[in-house]
């Protein structure tokens, strides 16, 4: 079965720092998609960025980048010049075929 | 395994019909909430409840609704259905249902409808 695990419940970040979120997952398809989506406390998931692992290069959104290692089956999310309203629960997600499974969410706190 | 369960796992119906989606949370948690998952958009939001109560309201259409029963399983109803209404439709629950620290959701497989 595929499963997705994010083994940090809570991170802090102080505002301008860089702060890395981990994602590992299991599987043993060769092609899918992995994607990290934001939530912040209206509760709204918004889609940060997206990986096809057919794709050797790492995927960047502005701040927003991850690292990709298919091999490792790791899909780190690194936010640069962290901001306030960066402050939300963050969920990995892993979709091959559209069974698309969710790890537990990591809450990050970026404070002032 | 979230320890969430939905059903049905699949599901084909035809335009202007109307479903019913089923969700168990965890063993313990209060909180539901239900997901769309289209293949244009991400994951949206459409509603939670906290204990048989409505607690926030997201991007969910009229033509939806959802209730949370005593036993706290969660049905999400689609009704006059539109092509569009094609997704997969996720549930999530946790303990409390509140904004604050070690609340984690834990999604459940999700149930695909496919409007023909």
């Amino acid at each position: 079965a595929q499963t997705v695990t994010q083994s940090q419940p809570e991170m802090s970040v102080q505002e301008a720092e860089t702060v890395t979120l981990s994602c590992t997952y299991d599987t043993s398809e060769s092609n899918y998609y992995l994607f990290w989506y934001k939530q912040p406390p209206s509760r709204q998931m918004i889609l940060v960025i997206r990986q096809e692992a057919y794709k050797q290069q790492n995927a960047t959104e502005n701040r927003f980048s991850v690292n990709f290692q298919k091999a490792a089956k790791s899909f780190s999310l690194k936010i640069s010049d962290s901001q306030l309203g960066d402050t939300a629960m963050y969920f990995c997600a892993f979709d091959n075929n559209n069974d698309m499974r969710f790890g537990a969410g990591t809450r990050l706190t970026v404070k002032p | 395994d979230s320890g969430v369960t939905q059903t049905p796992k699949h599901l084909i119906t035809a335009t202007g019909q109307r479903v019913t989606l089923r969700c168990s949370p965890r063993s313990g948690d209060l909180s539901v909430y239900w997901y769309q998952q289209s293949l244009d958009q991400g994951l949206q939001f459409l509603i939670q409840y906290y204990n048989g109560e409505e607690r926030a309201k997201g991007n969910i259409l009229e033509r939806f609704s959802a209730q949370q029963f005593p036993d706290l399983h969660s049905e999400l109803n689609l009704s006059s259905l539109e092509l569009g209404d094609s997704a997969l439709y996720f549930c999530a629950s946790s303990v409390e249902g509140v904004w604050g620290p070690q609340e984690t959701q834990y999604f459940g497989p999700g149930t695909r409808l496919l409007v023909l």
